[in-house]
């Protein structure tokens, strides 16, 4: 699977839109960028995943640049729970052959009142 | 969403005894589930894909002989930490794939080895 790169941590008034960046210039044409959260000491949580387009949902929003090597994920009113880790990683999702997830660093969010 | 469950979420051990995790998704049929560890302040680490009603494959550097997978039907896997150590002592997290290709995950399981 292709790797990501995001940023160790970043902080977030609370209210105000965050803000997740995420590097993935080798993906490939049939790997999907999906965003997962992991709040401490529980699983991770799917958040959103896309293809090319830009995607939106009741969590957040994802913008996937046109040449697909870069998104970013919006949260648009960020709540103090959303203090979590983001991980951003790439995958190839085809039905009931999907593939794995490879966890990266991930980004810590820190909500700050 | 769909619901993936683990059990026990706590379980303290002693050195040299094994520990059985399980995995169920309970509100549909999983034919492969993954297995990661998490150490503090680390990330997610694959350790193995279960398949149901064959072998597990397993991440390169994961013992098989020391971390037992099972997957006897499509809604249980079950993970065996056996001859526990403290090095052992890890957060084990299972995911369930949907056969719309989407993975939920389980709760976790916090294992600690005395």
């Amino acid at each position: 699977d292709a790797k990501t790169t995001q940023p160790t941590s970043m902080d977030c008034a609370e209210g105000r839109a965050a803000n997740l960046p995420c590097n993935h210039s080798t993906i490939s044409g049939n790997e999907y960028v999906y965003w997962y959260r992991q709040i401490h000491s529980q699983g991770p949580q799917y958040i959103i995943h896309g293809l090319k387009n830009n995607e939106t949902n009741e969590m957040a929003s994802l913008i996937i640049t046109e040449d697909r090597k870069s998104s970013t994920l919006i949260l648009p009113h960020a709540t103090l729970r959303d203090t979590a880790v983001y991980y951003c990683i790439v995958r190839v999702a085809a039905g009931n052959q999907g593939g794995k997830l490879i966890f990266g660093q991930g980004t810590e969010l820190s909500v700050k009142p | 969403g769909a619901v993936v469950s683990q059990h026990p979420s706590r379980v303290i051990c002693k050195s040299g005894t094994s520990v059985k995790i399980e995995c169920r998704s309970l509100d549909f049929q999983a034919t492969t589930m993954f297995w990661y560890r998490q150490f503090p302040k680390k990330s997610l680490m694959l350790m193995a894909t279960s398949n149901e009603g064959s072998k597990a494959t397993y991440e390169q550097g994961v013992e098989k002989d020391k971390f037992l997978i099972n997957h006897a039907s499509l809604t249980l896997s079950t993970l065996t930490v056996t001859s526990a150590h403290p090095e052992d002592s890890s957060f084990y997290i299972c995911s369930a794939r949907h056969n719309t290709g989407e993975l939920f995950f389980g709760e976790g399981s916090r294992l600690t080895v005395l």
